[in-house]
């Protein structure tokens, strides 16, 4: 089976700009979940979907929204971006019941100017 | 806040046993230890899990102590590409958010 996927694996902003980023669940997951990780930070959970629903949702500001499509596939947009922003955005897929083992893509790293 | 506690760093020679500690001494009857690693700049990939019980896979150990307050991975026979950063991390069990740590950064050393 095919890993998690996610796209673009590289990414150059500028502050104010908005961002969308991509991920495709392992074939038969239905729930994405979404990190930042930041050298300050680590790694913090974002937003969890399952069918097209957000289910779960960590501590950070309206900019950062997701939503998951019909086939499973997520996408992330962080909007009016800050230099803080730039991190490496992972995306996880587990099979759909809570609680499930997660299984991360590659991530994109997002630099912001 | 993340509820386990792992060493910043550990080296293991290339070949020997590499044994991560871990310690969780709040865990919760109805929370999973879960252990990943992450290779530099990838993303962070399951090794293995467990409830109370001492479990076994193709890439290492899991042990459990019996007050489930600690826990000690094992990669038995650690290689050059067994570097990277571990983390320890409880979950509840239906939980789908994971709360990492800072994890232990594994030096192999050849």
């Amino acid at each position: 089976k095919a890993g998690v996927t996610q796209t673009p694996r590289y990414l150059i902003k500028t502050r104010g700009q908005q961002v969308t980023l991509s991920c495709s669940p392992i074939s038969g997951h239905r729930s994405v979940s979404w990190y930042q990780q930041t050298p300050g930070q680590g790694l913090q959970f974002l937003f969890e979907y399952f069918s097209e629903t957000q289910r779960n949702k960590g501590n950070f500001p309206g900019r950062f929204s997701g939503r998951q499509f019909s086939n499973s596939r997520s996408e992330m947009n962080v909007s009016t971006l800050e230099l803080g922003d730039s991190a490496l955005y992972l995306c996880a897929s587990s099979p759909g019941d809570r609680g499930e083992t997660q299984y991360f893509g590659p991530g994109t790293r997002l630099l912001v100017l | 806040d993340a509820k386990t506690t792992q060493p910043p760093s550990m080296d293991c020679a290339e070949g020997r046993a590499a044994n991560l500690p871990c310690n969780h001494s709040t865990i919760s009857g109805n929370e999973y230890v879960y252990w990943y690693r992450q290779i530099h700049s990838q993303g962070p990939q399951y090794i293995i899990h467990g409830l109370k019980n001492n479990e076994t896979n193709e890439m290492a150990s899991l042990i459990i102590t019996e007050d489930r307050k600690s826990s000690t991975l094992i990669l038995p026979h650690a290689t050059l590409r067994d570097t990277a950063v571990y983390y320890c991390i409880v979950r509840v069990v239906g939980d789908d958010k994971i709360i990492f740590g800072k994890g232990t950064r594994l030096h192999i050393l050849p």
